[in-house]
């Protein structure tokens, strides 16, 4: 079965600087995609960014990017020149054949002024 | 841009009744799923269907739980008998092309049980 940990709870950042959110996953597929969406107080889940397995190319989007480690099966989200709009609980999350998708934990941001 | 909805936004029921919670995907998906998440807790799949059946289904979704395509356009999650740890804010979700794509999110329906 696969799974996703996020192991920090919470981070804290301050306006205009960077972030990075960890995230690992386990899986013995080799076609997957891995996600990582953000849920504001509303906690409508928004997608942030999307990596396919099978791209070496990180993907970004605007002001997020992920540093993704096939091998050591990492998927960091990495935000830059946080905003207060930034706070949120984000959640890493895995999806693979059978279309289900598997959370992390999801961990807390803070953006300090 | 098209987008998920689900109804009612918040829903209060007491121990034992049934609900409903509905959700009308985004028009021309095929995969619809169902998650739960209790509150300070992560996101749990519950069940994805597609051309009318369950295609695959978690623990939690256990006999008092079913799943419906009533119509063209509604996707409704029934919980028979709810029980006070059913509590939680349900998601729909749903997407044109299944595994491997990612999927587009409701608001959610919080179901608080009393």
């Amino acid at each position: 079965a696969q799974t996703v940990t996020q192991s920090q709870p919470e981070m804290s950042v301050q306006e205009a600087e960077t972030v990075t959110l960890s995230c690992t996953y386990d899986t013995s597929e080799s076609d997957y995609y891995l996600f990582w969406y953000k849920q504001p107080p509303s906690r409508q889940m928004i997608l942030v960014i999307r990596q396919e397995a099978y791209k070496q190319q990180n993907a970004t989007e605007n002001r997020f990017s992920v540093n993704f480690q096939k091998a050591a099966k990492s998927f960091s989200l990495k935000i830059s020149d946080s905003q207060l709009g930034d706070a949120a609980m984000y959640f890493c999350a895995y999806t693979g054949a059978n279309s289900k998708l598997t959370f992390g934990k999801g961990i807390t941001l803070s953006v300090r002024p | 841009e098209p987008e998920v909805t689900q109804t009612p936004s918040h829903q209060v029921t007491q121990m034992g009744q049934e609900v409903i919670l509905r959700c009308v995907p985004i028009s021309n998906h095929l995969y619809f799923y169902w998650y739960r998440q209790i509150l300070g807790q992560k996101v749990e799949f519950l069940v994805s269907f597609y051309n009318n059946e369950i295609s695959e289904k978690s623990e939690i979704f256990d006999d008092q739980f079913s799943v419906e395509r009533p119509d063209g356009s509604n996707f409704t999650l029934k919980i028979r008998s709810t029980k006070l740890e059913d509590s939680a804010m349900y998601f729909c979700a749903s997407n044109s092309q299944g595994a491997l794509y990612e999927q587009y999110f409701g608001p959610g329906t919080r179901l608080t049980v009393t």
